[in-house]
């Protein structure tokens, strides 16, 4: 079974710092997805960025980018230029053949002003 | 706004009732999921239809269960609940099952279920 573990319970950043948050997965599968999901105190869970594991480019949308180290099976989030609003816990999450994800723990993240 | 709707967003409740969740897809996706959240095992997938179908059984207890109905909404059925059944519960949807897509879900904002 596909497991996901991100091993960092917890992160602190500077605002307008740069964080990164780990994440690893197991699978047996060469086609997958892996993403990055945001859970704001509103409990909303939002999506942040995706990866194709089929794309060697690393994904990124504005201040989030990704490190995806497909043989490792390492997927981080780099967080640039961080703003009070990014505080939220993250969650690491991998879904293949069109079926559910499978989230790691998640991280909470926490933004010093 | 996910457009994913569940109510109600808060429901307490003693050991031993019952309750009903009930979730609306986004306009057009046809995949439903559940997934419950609580303090100590994170996410947790329960179960997936597809265009009323079950598709996909997670860690779903069998005192719970779910269907998907013609019009597509679904609903989580709980019953002879207990303490550590307490938690959030989240409803997704996405378009469709085979095939990814945009391989992403779509998430309601959950329903804080609390057992007293």
């Amino acid at each position: 079974a596909q497991t996901v573990t991100q091993s960092q319970p917890e992160m602190s950043v500077q605002e307008a710092e740069t964080v990164t948050l780990s994440c690893t997965y197991d699978t047996s599968e060469s086609d997958y997805y892996l993403f990055w999901y945001k859970q704001p105190p509103s409990r909303q869970m939002i999506l942040v960025i995706r990866q194709e594991a089929y794309k060697q480019q690393n994904a990124t949308e504005n201040r989030f980018s990704v490190n995806f180290q497909k043989a490792a099976k390492s997927f981080s989030l780099k967080i640039s230029d961080s703003q009070l609003g990014d505080a939220a816990m993250y969650f690491c999450a991998y879904g293949a053949d069109g079926n559910k994800l499978v989230f790691g723990a998640g991280t909470i993240l926490r933004v010093k002003s | 706004d996910s457009g994913v709707t569940q109510t109600p967003k808060h429901l307490i409740t003693a050991t031993g009732q019952r309750v009903t969740l009930r979730c609306s897809p986004r306009s057009g996706d046809l995949s439903v999921y559940w997934y419950q959240q609580s303090l100590d095992q994170g996410l947790q997938f329960l179960i997936q239809y597809y265009n009323g179908e079950e598709r996909a059984k997670g860690n779903i207890l069998e005192r719970f269960s779910a269907q998907q109905f013609p019009d597509l909404h679904s609903e989580l059925n709980l019953s002879s609940l207990e303490l550590g059944d307490s938690a959030l519960y989240f409803c997704a949807s996405s378009v469709q099952s085979d095939g990814w897509g945009t391989g992403e879900l779509f998430f309601g904002e959950g329903s804080r279920l609390t057992v007293l």
